[in-house]
């Protein structure tokens, strides 16, 4: 079974803190995608990585797929209050039904001003 | 504006009584989905369709129904709800079947709950 674990679960910070959240695998994805949840609203897509060893970056958001395609990596650099969220991390079922998206538990984000 | 709507967005209702959520999409996408939202749970699909009158089962797709007799239209069916069924809903939408690139537009949400 395909599973997507996402660390840490909570994260709380200051405005102006650098952090990292996590989305791991023991399976191998074709790609992954990293959503970006906030209060009151539907995930919207932030990136999608599909190479193995991929780097993605949007403004302050660096996004990095390992190198094996099991795991993926969001950077966010000097962090702002509007960051907070609940950020997912989805990748394809790749057991012969790709109609069905795997997604992670997702890490809430809370930049404090 | 490209987008998908849900109403509506928040409910309240009792046991048993049936109800409908409806969801329509502005981009011609062929694949258009549901999930449910829960604390500890995350995002888990309840039913899926590839294109109009093709639909298929998620992960937790026990007491819902769903139909797709036109493609920008995707309503959600609870016909005898249950306070389990209580949680927040999301309809998505996206271009075509290859989930892994393309990009899923989720609508706003409807919160359910049922006493």
């Amino acid at each position: 079974t395909q599973l997507l674990e996402q660390s840490p679960q909570f994260l709380s910070i200051q405005e102006g803190e650098n952090l990292t959240v996590y989305c791991n695998s023991s399976s191998v994805f074709s790609s992954l995608q990293w959503y970006r949840q906030e209060p009151g609203e539907g995930p919207v897509l932030l990136v999608t990585v599909v190479t193995g060893g991929e780097v993605k970056k949007l403004k302050r958001l660096t996004f990095q797929f390992g190198d094996a395609r099991k795991d993926s990596s969001l950077h966010i650099t000097a962090a702002q209050p509007g960051d907070t969220g609940l950020y997912l991390c989805a990748g394809p079922n790749n057991a012969g039904n790709n109609r069905k998206l795997i997604w992670g538990l997702g890490t809430s984000l809370a930049v404090n001003p | 504006e490209a987008q998908v709507t849900q109403n509506p967005r928040y409910l309240i209702t009792v046991t048993g009584k049936k109800l409908t959520v409806t969801c329509s999409q502005n981009m011609n996408h062929e694949y258009m989905s549901w999930y449910r939202q829960d604390p500890g749970l995350g995002l888990r699909q309840i039913y899926y369709s590839m294109n109009v009158e093709v639909t298929d089962k998620g992960d937790v797709p026990e007491g819902y129904k769903v139909s797709r007799k036109e493609k920008r239209n995707f309503p959600l069916i609870l016909e005898s709800p249950s306070p389990n069924q209580t949680s927040l809903y999301f309809c998505a939408s996206s271009l075509g079947s290859g989930q892994g690139y393309n990009e899923q537009f989720f609508g706003p949400g409807t919160r359910l709950t049922v006493l």
